[in-house]
C-alpha cells in the first residue's frame, strides 16, 4: 500500500486560505487520494477525493501534481470550525478501498 | 445526507461483560466497517462487511466478532470485554462513486472497560 507523509501540525489565520500538503510518492496508478478530517471527539468526516485531476467541492479544493506524487488540500477561507486533524489517504479497489489513517496534520485556525 | 448512527456515545462496562455496539446506516450502502481509535495509534480496522452475512477481518480482529443480519445494520461484539479494549469505536459505511469509494463515519462510541 502507498503511504502518505504530512506535516504534524500547522496554524492558519481565520479567513485566509489553508494549504495542507501531502506526499504520496509510492502511489500506484489506480489509487485515489482521499482527504478526511476529524474534529475533536467526533467521527472522521469525508472532505474530497481525486485520481489525477484537480477537484473542488463545497468544502475544499484538491490539487494533485502531474506525477501524482503529492497533493495539496486547500481550504479557501478557513474558519475556527475548520480546526481539526486532517488525514491524507490513498486507497483503491486493489486494497478493498481500505483506509489507512496515519497521524494526519493538526490544523489550528486562529482568530 | 448520509447518516451513520451508533447506538451509544459513551459506554461503561466491566471486565468480562459481553458488549454490543450497534451501527445503522440509512443510505443502502453495501459496505460497512468497524474501527477503533487510540491516542498515538490512529484508526485501526477491526472488521468490515461487503454484504449481509458476510464479514472480513481487518487488521486487529482479535477479541471481537461482528454480525450483519440486515444490510443497514452492522454490530460489533466484544465477547468478554477487557480493559485493553477501552477505546473510541467508529463505524463507517461506504458508497461507490465511479471507481472510487467513500466512507462515511458515525459519531463514535467511547467505551470504558473497568
Amino acid at each position: 500500500d502507498a503511504k502518505t507523509t504530512q506535516p504534524t501540525s500547522m496554524d492558519c489565520a481565520e479567513g485566509r486560505a489553508a494549504n495542507l500538503p501531502c506526499n504520496h510518492s509510492t502511489i500506484s496508478g489506480n489509487e485515489y487520494v482521499y482527504w478526511y478530517r476529524q474534529i475533536h471527539s467526533q467521527g472522521p468526516q469525508y472532505i474530497i477525493h481525486g485520481l489525477k485531476n484537480n477537484e473542488t467541492n463545497e468544502m475544499a479544493s484538491l490539487i494533485i501534481t502531474e506525477d501524482r506524487k503529492s497533493s495539496t488540500l486547500i481550504l479557501p477561507h478557513a474558519t475556527l470550525r475548520d480546526t481539526a486533524v486532517y488525514y491524507c489517504i490513498v486507497s483503491s479497489l486493489s486494497n478493498d478501498y481500505k483506509l489507512s489513517f496515519g497521524a494526519g496534520t493538526t490544523v489550528t485556525v486562529r482568530a | 445526507d448520509v447518516k451513520v448512527t451508533q447506538s451509544s456515545r459513551y459506554l461503561v462496562k466491566r471486565t468480562g461483560e459481553k458488549v454490543f455496539l450497534e451501527c445503522v446506516q440509512d443510505m443502502d450502502h453495501e459496505n460497512m466497517f468497524w474501527y477503533r481509535q487510540d491516542p498515538g495509534l490512529g484508526l485501526r480496522l477491526i472488521y468490515f462487511s461487503y454484504d449481509v452475512k458476510m464479514k472480513e477481518k481487518g487488521d486487529i480482529p482479535e477479541g471481537y466478532s461482528v454480525s450483519r443480519e440486515k444490510k443497514e445494520r452492522f454490530s460489533l461484539i466484544l465477547e468478554s470485554a477487557s480493559t485493553n479494549q477501552t477505546s473510541m469505536y467508529l463505524c463507517a459505511s461506504s458508497q461507490r462513486q465511479g471507481a472510487a469509494e467513500t466512507q462515511y463515519f458515525g459519531p463514535g462510541t467511547r467505551l470504558l472497560v473497568l
